[in-house]
C-alpha cells in the first residue's frame, strides 16, 4: 500500500481566513513533506519532517505553519494567504533515516488551493 | 546549485511507438533516480526508481542510468494515449534515508497520438 491521503481535495479561501490542509499515511514512513506546485512547474519543497521533527523549512513565509502531530499525520495551517499562494499543495512521505535502501517519495493526490 | 535538466517538450509520438525521455543532472555524487508521471491537474505518481548503472525494466517502462555521463532516461514501449502526461525526473544525492534533497527537473510533456 503506497497511499498518502490528503484532505480537502479543493479549497477556496479568502485572504483573511484560517484553514488547514491535512495529510495521512499508514506506510510506517518516518519522513513527511509539504510541496507547493504551480502550473507547468515542478514541485517546490516547503517543509520536511523527519521523525516528527521539523528538519527543513525552505524559507517559507510564516503565513504557512506546518505541524506533525504524530508519525502518520501532517498538517499545514494557512493564515492570511495571498492570491499568489494559489497552487496545488502536495504532501509526500518516504521511509526516512535508517538502513532503508531507498529514498522513494510517494505523493498524495494534492489539495488545489485558490485564494480569493 | 544542483540541477536536473529535461527537455520540456512537448514530445509527440504515435500510438505503439517508443517514447524516449531524457534527463541529465549536475551532481556527480547523486545516488538515486526517479521518474514520476503527472497527469494534468493530478499529483506526481512514482513509476520508476533506479540506483545502479544499467537498465531496469517494469512492464512497458525501462529506466536507463549512466552515472559516468550523468544521464538517466525513461523508455516507454508500445506507447498508449493514456501515457500522455508530464514526466518528471528526480534525483537524490543519497541512496538511503530521507528524500529531503530530492531535486526535480522541469518535466517533459508527452503526447501519444492515436
Amino acid at each position: 500500500d503506497t497511499e498518502v491521503t490528503q484532505t480537502p481535495k479543493h479549497l477556496v479561501m479568502g485572504m483573511t481566513n484560517k484553514k488547514s490542509l491535512k495529510c495521512e499515511q499508514h506506510m510506517g514512513h518516518r519522513a513527511m513533506y509539504w510541496y507547493k506546485q504551480k502550473a507547468k512547474k515542478p514541485p517546490e519543497l516547503m517543509f520536511v519532517y523527519s521523525y516528527e521533527k521539523l528538519s527543513i523549512n525552505e524559507s517559507v513565509p510564516s503565513r504557512f505553519s506546518p505541524e506533525c502531530p504524530n508519525s502518520s499525520l501532517l498538517n499545514l495551517h494557512l493564515h492570511a494567504l495571498q492570491p499568489e499562494d494559489s497552487a496545488l499543495y502536495l504532501c509526500a512521505s518516504s521511509q526516512g533515516r535508517g538502513r532503508s535502501r531507498n529514498t522513494e517519495a510517494f505523493f498524495g493526490q494534492g489539495t488545489r488551493l485558490t485564494v480569493v | 546549485q544542483k540541477e536536473v535538466e529535461q527537455n520540456s517538450g512537448p514530445l509527440s509520438v504515435p500510438e505503439g511507438a517508443i517514447a524516449s525521455l531524457n534527463c541529465t543532472y549536475s551532481d556527480r555524487g547523486s545516488q538515486s533516480f526517479f521518474w514520476y508521471r503527472q497527469y494534468s491537474g493530478k499529483s506526481p505518481e512514482l513509476i520508476m526508481s533506479i540506483y545502479s548503472n544499467g537498465d531496469k525494466e517494469d512492464g512497458r517502462f525501462t529506466a536507463q542510468l549512466n552515472k559516468a555521463s550523468q544521464y538517466v532516461s525513461l523508455l516507454i514501449r508500445d506507447s498508449q494515449p493514456s501515457d500522455s502526461a508530464t514526466y518528471l525526473c528526480a534525483v537524490n544525492p543519497f541512496s538511503s534515508g530521507s528524500a529531503r534533497q530530492l531535486t526535480f527537473g522541469s518535466g517533459t510533456q508527452l503526447t501519444v497520438l492515436p
